[in-house]
């Protein structure tokens, strides 16, 4: 039992790129979240799906799209990286029974 | 518009001391509470949590306390260890809706010998 995997761990970009970060739970939760930490701001949420088939946006959804590709996994994709968009970003999943959520080791991101 | 908020970035204690951690909300239909701890280079771990019926929840070394009316809730954790040194993070809920975490800033607890 894995919980929430994230991959890459790291990630260098230039300006302009694209990269998908990938998420996926083995807990059979319904909603799964992604997150970014950026120092002093806590944890921002980007966007979220409540059950498979549905995302909506958070917070802070500018610059980001997502995918629930099945009832595991969870993706988000940068289009076109800003040097704003360097930041530690964290997956969740939560069962719908609880308010507790489940978070991923992260991925930290540059975008230079 | 921060709807929590953790004042204090940083806190130091001693071992075996008591640590208290404070967190400020604004949004008044917040009706669940938590908290979370991290340490470097791993995701969050919920430690906490907080029904708005109640005003307390203790767990082990680990209580919460609820102040609805002044929109306040601690952390005490007693007593203190050196594994405690983390990051905490108070989250805040509404029962209706998605049940979508809103997270403080943090504040970085060490825990000296």
């Amino acid at each position: 039992n894995a919980g929430v995997t994230q991959t890459p761990k790291f990630q260098v970009l230039k300006t302009g790129q694209s990269m998908t970060l990938q998420c996926a739970q083995d807990m059979n939760h319904n909603s799964m979240y992604w997150y970014r930490q950026d120092p002093g701001m806590g944890l921002r949420l980007i966007y979220y799906s409540a059950s498979e088939g549905t995302t909506d946006k958070g917070e802070v959804p500018n610059g980001y799209n997502v995918s629930r590709l099945n009832k595991r996994e969870f993706s988000l994709r940068l289009e076109s990286a800003a040097p704003s968009q360097t930041s530690v970003y964290f997956c969740a999943s939560q069962t719908g029974n609880s308010y507790e959520q489940y978070f991923g080791p992260g991925t930290r991101l540059t975008v230079t | 518009d921060q709807q929590v908020k953790q004042n204090s970035p940083s806190l130091s204690v001693q071992e075996g001391r008591i640590s208290i951690l404070n967190c400020d909300y604004t949004n008044s239909m917040f009706d669940y509470f938590l908290w979370y701890k991290k340490y470097p280079a791993e995701g969050p771990t919920f430690l906490i949590s907080i029904s708005s019926i109640k005003d307390k929840n203790e767990d082990g070394r680990f209580t919460v306390f609820l102040n609805k009316s002044a929109k306040h809730l601690s952390l005490h954790i007693v007593p203190s260890q050196p594994g405690d040194s983390a990051v905490y993070f108070c989250a805040a809920s509404e029962i209706q809706g998605a049940q979508k975490l809103v997270f403080g800033q943090g504040t970085r607890l060490t825990i000296n010998p």
